[in-house]
């Protein structure tokens, strides 16, 4: 089974700033990865697939990079609604396998 | 407008049964395949089960093997969890989520359905 880790858990930035989240696989995921954020109390959503697809609507400030185990989400200048916990998944093994989530909050 | 509605959430005693359904609406639901992904309380997010479009293939992670069923009726747009044997960890938020149009991830969610499993 795949497993992923997530680094930082907790990120503190300033509304503005640049914001960037690190996800590891276990092993070679090639680039099925994908990046949801979820905000309290709502259902998570879709920001990247296939390591550096942005999903239908997301905005131009994310952007997903990597391949293989190491990938990388960047938030280029962290709007008020971007708060939240950023969560890696792959979806190469089954079952699909969520990291642990990165909480991205307000400095 | 996709939409994914979740219903059948309850406080179930541990041992019990419970079916969880997803409604679903503004796209072809039987060309797609279906997860069900858990949360439980203040914890991340959990895939355990899935099925292909046309219910002929279905898959389980280890926690719902041999007491989950998952299942769907195409002409009911709704997708389906029957729980047997409920245990305490399976206390959780159950959302619906849809397989992604080009991979398996998830590219739209329902709101999320809550389970208790509680004496």
């Amino acid at each position: 089974e795949i497993v992923m880790t997530q680094s930082p858990a907790t990120l503190s930035v300033s509304p503005g700033e640049r914001a960037t989240l690190s996800c590891r696989a276990s092993q070679n995921v090639n680039t099925r990865v994908a990046w949801y954020h979820q905000k309290p109390g709502q259902a998570p959503r879709l920001l990247v697939h296939g390591a550096s697809t942005r999903a239908t609507g997301i905005p131009a400030r994310f952007s997903g990079s990597g391949s293989g185990t190491e990938f990388t989400l960047t938030i280029s200048s962290l709007q008020s609604e971007d708060f939240a916990v950023y969560y890696c998944q792959q979806y190469t093994g089954w079952p699909p396998a969520f990291g642990p989530g990165t909480k991205v909050e307000i400095k | 407008e996709v939409q994914l509605v979740e219903s059948g959430g309850d406080l179930v005693q541990p041992g019990g049964s419970l079916r969880l359904s997803c409604s679903a609406s503004g796209f072809t639901f039987s060309t797609y395949s279906m997860h069900w992904v858990r949360q439980a309380p203040g914890k991340g997010l959990e895939t355990i089960s899935a099925i292909t479009d046309d219910g002929g293939g279905t898959y389980y992670a280890d926690p719902a093997k041999g007491r989950f069923i998952i299942s769907r009726d195409n002409s009911k747009n709704t997708l389906y969890l029957q729980m047997s044997s409920l245990r305490a960890e399976d206390t959780a938020v159950y959302y619906c989520a849809r397989r992604g149009s080009s991979d398996y991830y998830n590219d739209y969610w329902g709101q999320g359905i809550l389970v208790t499993v509680n004496s």
